[in-house]
Formats: C-alpha cells, structure tokens, sequence
C-alpha cells in the first residue's frame, strides 16, 4: 500500500520563485494536513482540509494556499517563496466520524530550501 | 504557548521499561491525547492515543492521569529500534498541536 505520498522529496527555490507540493492518499481518508517542522519546533499545522472542497487555517498560514480539488489529492502552494519558509514540509491524512479521535498517517516530507 | 510539554531528551538501557512523561495543563475534557514518534528522515509514526482511561497496544501503553493533566507513554522493554523522538500531542477537533518532543536514545 502506498499510504501517503508526497511530491517532490526534495527542492531548491530562489527568494520569489513559487511551486506547488503536492500530496496523495491511497486510503480515502475525509481528512488532510500539510505541517511544517523546524529544527526545534516539533511540527506546525498549516492549512488542512476536512473534504474535498474545503480548505480552513491552521497555525501558520500565512504565505501558503492550498486547495482539495480531487478527495486523494491535497496541494499546497507558494506564491512567493520567502528563506523563512526553508523547512521540511509534511502531508497527513486522517479518517473517523464527528466526535472520535483521528489516528494520522504521515507522508516521508518535503525537505524545501529557499535560497 | 505550546499545549504540551516534554523533556528534550532521555536515555534509557536495552530492555528495560521506559517512562516518557508529558504534561497538558490546559487540556480540554474533549481533547484526546496522542503519542507519535518520529525516525531520522521519516514521518512521525502513530503510537497510541486514549482520552480518559489508560490504553495498551502492541507497541506501548499510556498512563492518563486521573486529572487528565499529565499522561506518561510507557514502552515496556526499550530495543534499540525505539530510538527515536517521541511527541506528545493534543488532538482538538480538527487539529493536532504537536510539543517539541522528547529524543530517546536507548543505549546497548
């Protein structure tokens, strides 16, 4: 089972310039996360989305978008990449109703350097 | 102000048990609390989660306190395969608020 896939591994953006993450899941989980994780600070929520066509805040969202056009598909955009948004980026999906905990399944990340 | 706090590091022999203690002071009665832990260069990996009672499952047990402020994550015989850090999170509706984690280093 491929669980939660992200895309790319790897990438190097100059100060500016925008690209799109993007992460997939297999197991047709209602819920999707993207997090941030800093040396130090554990991992951050950014944006997630409890449907396909809902989007809402996290934590720290600013300088990202994100939109879940497709129930398999969460994307996350910069607009304007900016060196504070150098980080390693993870996508999580979750199932379960109203009212129960979430157990989350985690993609291996994105490890993203803003030069 | 984070929601949870953790030591930043323990140590721990090969098999033998391991206590790793998180506080929640602000912890709502709705809010369940999650353990996950993360390898170099992966994703966090899901533990155990529980919201009132003390949990088990293959990998760990959690201890809830009766308050409900402070939950410790037990892991019963450490190998050197747990090395890893471990966070505690509080899951609020929608949301999980990670801590700084604690980093666990199990010594041969």
């Amino acid at each position: 089972n491929a669980g939660v896939t992200q895309t790319p591994k790897f990438r190097v953006l100059k100060t500016g310039q925008s690209m799109t993450l993007l992460c997939a899941q297999d197991m047709n989980h209602e819920y999707m996360y993207w997090y941030r994780q800093d040396p130090g600070m554990g991992l951050r929520l950014i944006h997630y989305s409890v449907g396909e066509g809902t989007t809402a805040k996290g934590e720290v969202p600013d300088g990202y978008n994100v939109s879940r056009l497709k129930k398999q598909n969460f994307l996350l955009g910069l607009e304007s990449a900016a060196p504070s948004q150098t980080s390693v980026y993870f996508c999580a999906s979750s199932y379960g109703p109203e009212g129960r905990s979430k157990k989350l399944f985690f993609g291996s990340g994105t490890q993203l350097s803003v030069l | 102000d984070a929601k949870t706090t953790q030591p930043n590091s323990m140590e721990s022999n090969e098999e033998e048990p391991v206590h790793l203690p998180c506080n929640h002071s602000t912890i709502s009665g709705t809010d369940y609390i999650h353990w996950y832990r993360q390898l170099p260069s992966q994703g966090p990996e899901y533990v155990i989660h529980g919201l009132t009672s003390n949990v088990n499952n293959r990998m760990a047990s959690l201890a809830i306190a009766e308050d409900r402020k402070s939950s410790t994550l037990i892991l019963h015989r450490a190998t050197l395969r747990d090395a890893a850090v471990y966070y505690c999170i509080l899951n609020t509706g929608n949301q999980f608020y990670f801590g700084t984690g604690t980093s666990l280093t199990v010594i041969p």
